[in-house]
C-alpha cells in the first residue's frame, strides 16, 4: 500500500482479556517499529523488527507483551492479560532499512481497557 | 540518561505571527535528529531529519536548525492549518536498532 496500516483503528477491552494489534508496513520496509503514545505523554519506544526478527525488545513494559513478525511484512503486537495502564495509542512504523532513514508512521490503534 | 526535551508545551498565535519551538537534548551521541508534526487522532508524519551542528532545512512555512545542544523550528507567518503536535526525536550514535527517543511534543493553535 501507499503507507503503514494498522487494524483495528480503535479497539475497546476488558481487563483481563487479550488483543492483537496488526501492523501493514510500506511494502519493501524491511524496519518495523512499535511505539505507544499514552495521554499526557510522549512516544515511547517497545519493540524493533529486521526482517522477521526482532533484535531489540528493551522497551516491551512487561511480558505480558509480545510481538511478531511474518514474511518481513506483517506484525502483531499481543498484549495479554490486559490492564487499564495499556490503554494508549500503539503506533507502528516502517523504514526502508535501519540506519539513517526516516521512519514512517501509522494512524495508530487507540486501545481502551476497561 | 538520554533526554529530549521540547518547550515550551503549547504555545498560541495569531495568523502571521512568526516564532519559533525549542527541543533541547542530552545525548550520548547523536546520529539524527528529527521532526515530525501530528495532527490529532492520526500518526506522525515526517518533516525534517538534521545530523550536524549548522545544519538548516526548510519546508515551506517551517525551518529547523540544528546546534550541539538544540534544535529549532522556525515558523513563519504561519497559517491556521499549521496548527498541530510538533514531535522531536533523536537518534543515538551507538543504538543498532536506530529506534527513535522523543520529546513530549509542543501543542500549536494558530487563530486566524
Amino acid at each position: 500500500g501507499a503507507g503503514v496500516s494498522q487494524s483495528p483503528s480503535n479497539k475497546v477491552t476488558e481487563k483481563g482479556k487479550d488483543v492483537e494489534l496488526r501492523c501493514d508496513p510500506i511494502s519493501g520496509h524491511t524496519a518495523l517499529y512499535w511505539y505507544r503514545q499514552s495521554l499526557g505523554q510522549g512516544l515511547e519506544f517497545l519493540i524493533y523488527f529486521q526482517g522477521n526478527s526482532a533484535p531489540d525488545k528493551s522497551g516491551l513494559p512487561s511480558d505480558r507483551f509480545s510481538a511478531e513478525r511474518t514474511g518481513g511484512s506483517v506484525s502483531t503486537l499481543t498484549i495479554q492479560r490486559t490492564q487499564q495502564e495499556d490503554s494508549a495509542v500503539y503506533l507502528c512504523a516502517s523504514s526502508s532499512r535501519s540506519g539513517n532513514n526516516e521512519q514512517f508512521f501509522g494512524p495508530g490503534t487507540r486501545l481502551t481497557v476497561l | 540518561e538520554d533526554q529530549v526535551t521540547q518547550s515550551p508545551e503549547a504555545l498560541r498565535l495569531q495568523e502571521g505571527e512568526s516564532s519559533s519551538l525549542n527541543c533541547s537534548y542530552t545525548v550520548s551521541g547523536l546520529r539524527g535528529l528529527f521532526w515530525y508534526r501530528q495532527d490529532p487522532g492520526k500518526g506522525p508524519e515526517f518533516l525534517f531529519t538534521l545530523y550536524s551542528a549548522g545544519e538548516e532545512k526548510e519546508k515551506e512555512r517551517l525551518k529547523a536548525t540544528l546546534t550541539k545542544k538544540e534544535s529549532f523550528l522556525h515558523i513563519t507567518a504561519p497559517k491556521p492549518e499549521d496548527s498541530a503536535t510538533y514531535l522531536c526525536a533523536v537518534r543515538l550514535l551507538m543504538d543498532s536498532s536506530y529506534k527513535l527517543i522523543f520529546g513530549s511534543g509542543t501543542r500549536l493553535l494558530v487563530r486566524p
